[in-house]
This record gives structure tokens, sequence and C-alpha cells, in this order.
């Protein structure tokens, strides 16, 4: 079984730009989460879809977004781009419900730099 | 909000025990989870609590008290590969698909 796909792997943009990273889950997962990852707060949570519906979602601006499509795969878009929003964004999959007992199988990330 | 606290780093050498701590203020608490993380790599799955006690799987242990807010994770006979970033992350009952991670404490072994 293949595990979860991130792409692209690095992404350098600019400020003011917008930026689309997309996220393949392990087949038959459905439950999509994100989450940011920088070196000072370490993994902090975006938002989580089950089934096309966002189920939760972190204490970010409105500027980052997502969506689930039928076949459980999720992209995230960044507008606006700032230069703190340079981070290694994971993607993260499970396979039921998603419920509180359910580890995480994560991908290798996109690493997003901002100049 | 969830206060998951865990040291920065940790230095070990090869073949000896190292505790790594992390301790932990929620409402809600459901469970713990570790994860390691190489460098560069996606963090994977290593244990998982939800009653008190410890967990024991190969080289690796992973404790829970409940009570006390606290888990630790154990790791014997420690190798080079083992250096790498651990997670302790939280989950709570109130929230699915969602883990509340602490920082991550760098550990680095040494020959």
């Amino acid at each position: 079984k293949a595990g979860v796909t991130q792409t692209p792997r690095y992404l350098i943009k600019t400020r003011g730009q917008q930026v689309t990273l997309s996220c393949s889950p392990i087949s038959g997962h459905r439950s999509v989460s994100w989450y940011q990852q920088t070196p000072g707060q370490g993994l902090q949570f975006l938002f989580e879809y089950f089934s096309e519906t966002q189920r939760n979602k972190g204490n970010f601006p409105g500027r980052f977004s997502g969506r689930q499509f039928s076949n459980s795969r999720s992209e995230m878009n960044v507008s606006t781009l700032e230069l703190g929003d340079s981070a290694l964004y994971l993607c993260a999959s499970s396979p039921g419900q998603g419920t509180t007992n359910e580890k995480l199988f994560f991908g290798s990330g996109t690493q997003l730099s901002v100049l | 909000g969830q206060n998951i606290d865990q040291p920065t780093e940790m230095t070990a050498t090869e073949g000896a025990i190292v505790q790594i701590n992390c301790t932990y203020q929620t409402s809600g608490f459901n469970g713990l989870f570790w994860y390691q993380q190489h460098a560069g790599e996606a963090p994977t799955f290593l244990s998982y609590n939800v009653l008190d006690g410890l967990e024991e799987k190969g080289r690796f242990s992973s404790f829970l008290s409940r009570s006390k807010g606290y888990s630790y994770l154990l790791l014997k006979e420690l190798q080079m590969k083992d250096s790498a970033s651990y997670l302790c992350a939280v989950s709570r009952g109130s929230t699915l698909g969602r883990l509340y991670f602490g920082r991550g404490t760098q550990l680095t072994v040494w020959p």
C-alpha cells in the first residue's frame, strides 16, 4: 500500500502570492488533516476533513483554506503569502472515522519558503 | 488551551537508556501518542496510551499516568539511528481528527 503522498516536496514563493498544496491519503483512508510545522512552534493543527466535510479548524487566519474531494484527496491553499508562512506543511490520514484513538499516517510534507 | 511540555533537547550514548518526559494539561483528555521524526522525514507512529501503565514494544516503552498528566517514552539499547525528534501528542474526546502536539524533543545519540 502506498503511503501518504504530498506534492510538491519543495516550493518557493514570494510575498503576496498564493499556493496550493496537494495530499493523497493512503487508499481507503477517509480522514485527512493538515499541520504546519516550524522549529519554534512545533506542529500546529490547521484543519481536518472527513468525507469532504471540514470537521475541525485550528487557529489560523482565513488565508488558510482547504478542501477534500470525493476520492479523499485533499488540497490546502494559502493566499496572500507572508514571510511567516514559511514552514513544513504536513498532511496526515487515518483509516476510519478519524476517532480520537486512531493513529495518524503522515506524508513527508511540503517545505514552503516565502521570500 | 492545551499545555504540552517536553524537553527541547537530550543527548545520550549508544547502548544507553533514555527517558523522554511529557507533561500535559488539557480538558477532555482521551489518550497520548508518541511519534518519531527523523530530519526531513514524515513523523511515524511509535505508541499510544489510553490507560494508566506501561506499554512495551521492543526497545521502546511508553508510560502514562492520567491522574498526574504525565507520560514518558523509554528507549533502551540506544542506536545511532534513534537520533531523531520525538513528539508527544494528546487526543481529546471532543475533537475528532485532531492531535495536540508538544514541540518535540531532539534526541542525539553519540557513539
